[in-house]
């Protein structure tokens, strides 16, 4: 059984605040790992897909690494607003072909 | 707009009823899932259809029975279901089975009496 963990699980900033958390994924083997936020009454919605170990990808205040050989990547969001808040899911891959298996998720509040 | 619309969105259903789930997508994507949310448990993946064809079925009992008549539309068919079987039910499809991201509804939130 695959264990992805988030962390933490959940966190309360002030607005305008900068934050980070975390995926954490076996280092065996890596395929993929995806980033979704997922808003209250919502569906989720990607963000990032990273494949390659030393990947950075960035969406306007929001950007994501990725660490294969030490199993995690880092979700980032600068200048943190209200309308960020969500929970933030990650999806690990181990190989092709095979289904993502999700993590808990980090539900961020921001606070005006 | 998702482009992944579920319905119904809110379902109770007694323990002896039949009710199925309606998933449809019209992003010309190949893959579709079913996924289960509970409480305080991460999103767990129930079923997968790939051009039509269950390759994924991930130990789910026998009272849920996925259907995929087309690339389109994905049911999920429900009977003799259990309390504990109260969950979200979100349906999601990808270009592939591969690295394409997830399209999610959202979601059929079912309560079990």
């Amino acid at each position: 059984i695959l264990n992805v963990e988030q962390s933490p699980q959940s966190l309360h900033v002030q607005e305008g605040d900068s934050t980070n958390f975390t995926c954490s994924f076996p280092s065996s083997n890596f395929y993929a790992l995806h980033w979704y936020r997922w808003e209250t009454a919502k569906s989720p919605e990607a963000l990032f897909v990273m494949t390659l170990n030393g990947d950075e990808k960035k969406k306007g205040r929001i950007s994501a690494t990725l660490n294969t050989k030490e199993g995690y990547s880092y979700l980032y969001i600068k200048g943190s607003q209200p309308e960020d808040s969500a929970t933030y899911l990650c999806a690990f891959m181990r190989n092709y072909g095979q289904n993502f298996v999700f993590g808990p998720g980090t539900r961020l509040s921001v606070l005006p | 707009e998702t482009g992944v619309t579920q319905t119904p969105r809110h379902l109770v259903m007694g323990m002896t009823n039949k009710k199925s789930l309606k998933c449809e997508q019209h992003l010309g994507h190949n893959a579709m899932y079913w996924y289960k949310q509970s409480a305080k448990k991460p999103l767990e993946l129930m079923f997968v259809y790939n051009f039509k064809e269950q390759t994924e079925n991930n130990s789910v009992p026998s009272r849920f029975s996925p259907e995929c008549p087309n690339s389109s539309h994905l049911f999920l068919h429900l009977h003799t279901l259990q309390p504990e079987d109260s969950a979200l039910y979100l349906c999601a499809s990808s270009q592939d089975q591969g690295n394409s991201p997830l399209h999610f509804g959202n979601g059929t939130r079912l309560t079990v009496t």
